[in-house]
């Protein structure tokens, strides 16, 4: 596709349940990373892919967070028990690579909101 | 920790009255600033790379700019389009970037 395409575009979902949020990077990104935006915060850095591997997932909040990329494409976030403050924007961005010419480029977001 | 911090936090202008907007950043050896613009309901669109102190870069109406200790985003003459939020983020290491919490800039007609 042109550009990274996130789905679903908005989550509702009760506290407790699982919840998987979806992330097809542009085509030929080698290079995936999951951010967290939490209204009047700076975006919050999750993980990090290379090709099907996550050499960093340091910024992981709880082990309820985890993620996986197959075939060095999509990727899914899977938060499990959903608590209130998991509601936030998660966006996933992509890059050709990593390094000194890393631009990421982001997608619109999957909005989740716990009640 | 590296760390970024963006003002103001929301900057009301008048259409064609100019104005700068500062991302102050600490960080262990910089490798890049990133300036995002991000519209609401949507993912951030890449601005511009900085890279070393001194340089410029420009499009259409934004000009960028870097020293040792922080950026500045200048808008000359803006119109109601670039009404949005202006992201700052750098980068230390190989692939992670931090964000400032952003200056949310509306132009009025």
């Amino acid at each position: 596709g042109a550009g990274v395409s996130q789905s679903p575009s908005n989550k509702v979902t009760e506290k407790g349940k699982d919840v998987e949020l979806r992330c097809d990077p542009i085509s030929g990104h080698t290079a995936l990373y999951w951010y967290r935006q939490s209204l009047g915060q700076g975006l919050e850095f999750l993980i990090y892919f290379q090709g099907n591997s996550a050499p960093d997932k340091s910024g992981l909040p709880s082990d309820r967070f985890s993620a996986e990329r197959t075939g060095g494409s999509v990727s899914t976030l899977t938060i499990q028990r959903t608590q209130q403050e998991d509601s936030a924007v998660y966006l996933c961005a992509s890059s050709l690579a990593s390094g000194l010419t890393n631009i990421q480029y982001f997608g619109a977001g999957t909005r989740l909101s716990v009640l | 920790e590296d760390q970024v911090t963006q003002s103001p936090e929301a900057l009301r202008l008048q259409e064609g009255e100019s104005s700068s907007l500062n991302c102050s950043y600490t960080v262990s050896g910089l490798r890049g600033l990133f300036w995002y613009r991000q519209d609401p309901g949507k993912g951030p669109e890449f601005l511009f790379t900085l890279y070393s102190a001194g340089e410029e870069k420009e499009k259409e109406r934004l000009k960028a700019t870097l020293t040792k200790k922080e950026s500045f985003l200048h808008i000359t003459a803006p119109k109601p389009e670039d009404s949005a939020t202006y992201l700052c983020a750098v980068q230390a290491g190989d692939y992670k970037l931090s964000f400032g919490a952003g200056t949310t800039v509306t132009v009025r007609a």
